[in-house]
């Protein structure tokens, strides 16, 4: 069975932090994983997708990730917080298999 | 291009009525997937359509049903509506099967179960 956990359901940064939003996976095979974002009353758009091509993935937005296999995590990170990056952030495995989501504040 | 639309947008219904929603994907996508997200539960998987048939399905009871038309727009039907079945059901399409391909959600169907 594959399932995604993303630590932290609420995560504060001040502008300008970085910041930093965990996931794990759990895949008995080598998975797909991706990051997408969804800002209040609007759908999900995606950030930015594994396919093992690269561990270290550059999203939209200056967001990235990094595939650890040893670690089954794929952390979002971005450098410097922005007020326009509040919103919750999802990680999922293979498409299907969504973690519960972290909703990320900036604090001006 | 349009984005994925979903209609209606709200939805109020009571205990034990039927609610059918509907999605109609991006121009030339041909899979479909389903989601209900609540809070604390984020998505959860409904199931996926591609070229009319069923090809996943989540963990709901059979209460949950899709179908997928030739056109590829697909409606989602819930029987008999219980409390715990409100939520934003969100609709995705993508061009190929949805385990590889990016997914380009819907705004949502917010249902209200009274």
């Amino acid at each position: 069975a594959q399932s995604v956990t993303q630590l932290g359901s609420h995560v504060s940064v001040s502008e300008g932090a970085l910041v930093l939003l965990r996931c794990n996976y759990s895949s008995s095979v080598p998975p797909y994983l991706f990051w997408y974002v969804q800002y209040p009353n609007q759908g999900l758009q995606l950030l930015l997708k594994y396919t093992s091509a690269a561990t270290l993935v550059k999203g939209i937005n200056g967001f990235e990730a990094e595939f650890k296999k040893s670690e089954t995590s794929f952390h979002l990170t971005k450098p410097s917080a922005h007020m326009s990056d509040a919103a919750e952030y999802f990680c999922a495995a293979h498409q299907f298999y969504f973690g519960t989501g972290t909703s990320l504040t900036v604090i001006p | 291009k349009a984005g994925v639309t979903q209609t209606p947008r709200y939805l109020i219904k009571t205990r034990g009525q039927q609610v059918t929603l509907s999605c109609s994907p991006i121009s030339g996508h041909r899979s479909v997937s389903w989601y209900q997200q609540t809070p604390g539960q984020g998505l959860q998987f409904l199931f996926e359509y591609f070229s009319e048939t069923q090809r996943n399905k989540g963990n709901f009871p059979g209460r949950f049903s899709g179908r997928q038309f030739s056109n590829s727009r697909s409606e989602m039907n819930v029987s008999t509506l219980e409390l715990g079945d409100s939520a934003l059901y969100l609709c995705a399409s993508s061009y190929g099967r949805a385990g590889v391909n990016e997914q380009f959600f819907g705004p949502g169907t917010r249902l209200t179960v009274l």
